[in-house]
């Protein structure tokens, strides 16, 4: 099965600071992957599909790239609204499987 | 607005079963895929199981779940389900259904989610 690594496991930044979370795949998986956010005691909410496309009503500070297998997310100026842990999956084939998680705070 | 409820979680001893239910509502169900993914207390996310649009005759699992867990849906109720056999004390988490996004696809990503239903396995 491909492993998704996800990459920090956490990070502090400042509010405004551009943020960056990197999710490996160990295969190629084209661009069927995406991003999503879970806020604290929340619902998991998609961000990014497709591994670039952003989801309607996500704000413009999103954004995923892909490089072969490594993708990368993206926050320009970093909110406190954004306080969250962010997960990439990869949807190409089954199983489905997610990164394990970035937690992103406010320093 | 598309909407998905979860029910049937609870508490239940090792080796036991438990029945989860989905209902659908805002949206054609029989045309999506429809998964269920669960988060382990204060862990990441697990996809569980999918099954595909339609008749449902694809479905998919993870390997920690595959020959105890069942996926299956009836259109009829717009109702997906997770029939839970042999639970392991490492199966409590919230377990979250999740509606696939393309039309007639099985494998896709994720939108929206539920608000869960918490499964705990204890004696």
């Amino acid at each position: 099965d491909i492993r998704m690594t996800q990459s920090p496991s956490s990070l502090s930044a400042s509010v405004g600071d551009r943020v960056t979370i990197t999710c490996r795949a160990s295969q190629g998986i084209s661009t069927y992957l995406a991003w999503y956010q879970q806020k604290p005691g929340k619902v998991p909410k998609l961000l990014i599909y497709g591994a670039s496309t952003l989801q309607s009503g996500v704000p413009s500070r999103f954004s995923g790239s892909r490089s072969g297998t490594d993708f990368t997310l993206t926050i320009s100026g970093l909110q406190p609204e954004d306080v969250a842990t962010y997960y990439c999956q990869k949807y190409n084939s089954a199983p489905l499987t997610f990164g394990g998680g970035t937690k992103v705070e406010i320093k | 607005q598309v909407q998905l409820v979860e029910s049937g979680g609870g508490v239940v001893q090792p080796g036991g079963s438990l029945r989860l239910s989905c209902a659908a509502s805002g949206f054609t169900f029989r045309n999506y895929g429809m998964n269920w993914v669960r988060q382990a207390p204060g862990k990441g996310l697990e996809w569980v199981a999918v099954i595909s649009y339609d008749d449902g005759s694809l479905q998919y699992y993870a390997d920690s779940v595959k020959g105890r867990f069942t996926i299956s849906r009836d259109n009829s109720k717009s109702t997906v389900y997770l029939q839970m056999n042999t639970l392991r004390p490492e199966d409590t988490a919230v377990y979250y259904c999740a509606k696939g996004v393309a039309v007639a696809g099985t494998l896709n990503w994720f939108d929206p989610w539920g608000q869960g239903t918490l499964v705990t396995v204890s004696s």
